[in-house]
């Protein structure tokens, strides 16, 4: 597509829900990265994809966070036993390749209730 | 030392001043530093890339200062849509670095 594309736009969970989000990144762009937005913060690193291989995760606050990017476009970030504390807005971003900036999706905002 | 840092502002200048931000990072060995500009409740959109020296584009100039690690962006003839967060990023081990913004109020 044009862009990319997240979805939903807006998500409310009970906490203890389970929740996934979608990410679906430029076509032809082999890299994919899950930022986690608080409010006044800037963008932090949760994971980084490029194609369908998992490269870096290490930014994923808990192991109740889990993405994956099966065929190496449409990505999903899946957050189990939602606490308040996971309230944010989730970006995704896409690039062709290292040393390219980032084209970021509207985002997921995240409202754990 | 946090990898990447900015004066959070907010800058409050008028119409047609000239404003610059800094931003300092820690990994000497990164090679390509980005401005991006985000609005409120919206996403960031990449505004400059800087590789070398420097770039301009119309109004804005990013420039970078390798010996004391420090990116900036010069923006002239301020226009009231200037207003905005602008964040840089710059390369860690696999993914950007983002620093939490600079908040920017152009006013009447």
């Amino acid at each position: 597509g044009a862009g990319v594309s997240q979805s939903p736009r807006y998500k409310v969970a009970k906490r203890g829900q389970d929740v996934a989000l979608r990410c679906d990144p430029i076509s032809g762009h082999v890299s994919l990265f899950w930022y986690q937005q608080a409010l006044g913060q800037g963008p932090e690193f949760l994971t980084y994809f490029q194609n369908e291989a998992q490269l870096d995760k290490s930014g994923l606050p808990s192991d109740r966070f889990f993405a994956e990017r099966p065929e190496g476009s449409v990505s999903t970030l899946k957050i189990q036993r939602t606490q308040q504390e996971d309230s944010a807005v989730y970006l995704c971003a896409s690039s062709p390749g290292a040393n390219y900036g980032y084209t970021f999706g509207s985002g997921t905002r995240l409202t754990v209730v | 030392r946090k990898e990447v840092e900015q004066d959070p502002g907010p800058f409050n200048v008028p119409e047609g001043a000239t404003v610059a931000f800094n931003c300092t990072y820690s990994n000497s060995a990164s090679q390509s530093f980005f401005w991006y500009r985000q609005d409120c409740r919206k996403e960031p959109k990449l505004l400059m890339s800087v590789y070398s020296s420097g770039n301009e584009d119309g109004r804005f100039t990013a420039q970078l200062n390798r010996a004391s690690q420090y990116i900036s962006l010069l923006i002239r003839d301020s226009k009231l849509s200037d207003s905005a967060t602008y964040l840089c990023a710059v390369p860690g081990t696999r993914a950007l670095t983002f620093g939490s913004g600079t908040r920017l109020q152009v006013q009447p």
